[in-house]
């Protein structure tokens, strides 16, 4: 049972444009999301994050939204660039104490020059 | 700097050989991680450790042990037993608890063929 899903294995956009990566969620505990990057033959790294309690987290280039009645968040990447070219894992985390991260299958960005 | 370090980056496995992957971590973080990455599945949870002498069973344990004699340290030995090993490990660590975006460090990863 997937409880994290990337539904779009790959997408493609034109530098400059938007970027937008979307996740569904179906474990209602989830109280924490972030997004990690990842290029070939390297581990993912950190990219942004947003609390079950925000509805909307911006750094630079990166936004995430979050529809908690839908259980449905997006990374929106502005403008994109061809280094963004990676592949992006949706994560979530519950709440309490210590949990442990779920993560989706990825979702490969790849930015036209 | 602080991170993490898996070692080797590729390994070649005969079948029916175990063979250890190392990670370590100059973080001082409690919780430490394993995942198996395989195109089209993500990545999926084999083994974790909260803390130094515990580690727990993931969602892929079989066919694989870890060990946690020091908090820096996870090695992860995949064994004979584990039926399709060829795959790409990772190794994470995070803070054990409290509040906010304790994410996941991850290593850089180690490519396991078995041959």
């Amino acid at each position: 049972d997937q409880q994290v899903k990337q539904n779009s294995p790959s997408l493609s956009v034109q530098e400059g444009r938007i970027s937008i990566l979307n996740c569904d969620y179906t474990n209602s505990m989830f109280d924490y999301f972030l997004w990690y990057k990842k290029y070939p033959a390297e581990g993912p790294t950190f990219l942004i994050s947003i609390s079950s309690i925000k509805d909307k987290n911006e750094d630079g280039r990166f936004t995430v939204f979050l529809n908690k009645s839908a259980k449905h968040l997006s990374l929106h990447i502005v403008p994109s660039q061809p280094g963004d070219s990676a592949v992006y894992f949706c994560a979530a985390r519950g709440s309490g104490g210590y949990q442990k991260v779920t993560f989706g299958i990825g979702t490969k960005l790849q930015v036209i020059p | 700097d602080g991170g993490i370090t898996q070692s080797p980056k590729y390994l070649f496995r005969k079948e029916g050989q175990n063979v250890t992957l190392s990670c370590e971590q100059n973080l001082n973080h409690d919780a430490m991680y394993w995942y198996r990455q395989d195109p089209g599945q993500g990545l999926r949870l084999i083994y974790y450790s909260q803390i130094v002498n515990d580690f727990q069973k993931g969602d892929i344990a079989e066919g694989y042990s870890v060990s946690r004699e020091k908090k820096e340290s996870f090695p992860l030995t995949v064994t004979s037993a584990q039926k399709n090993p060829t795959a790409f490990y990772l190794c994470a660590s995070s803070i054990r608890r409290g509040t906010g975006s304790y994410g996941y460090t991850f290593g850089s990863g180690t490519r396991l063929t078995v041959v």
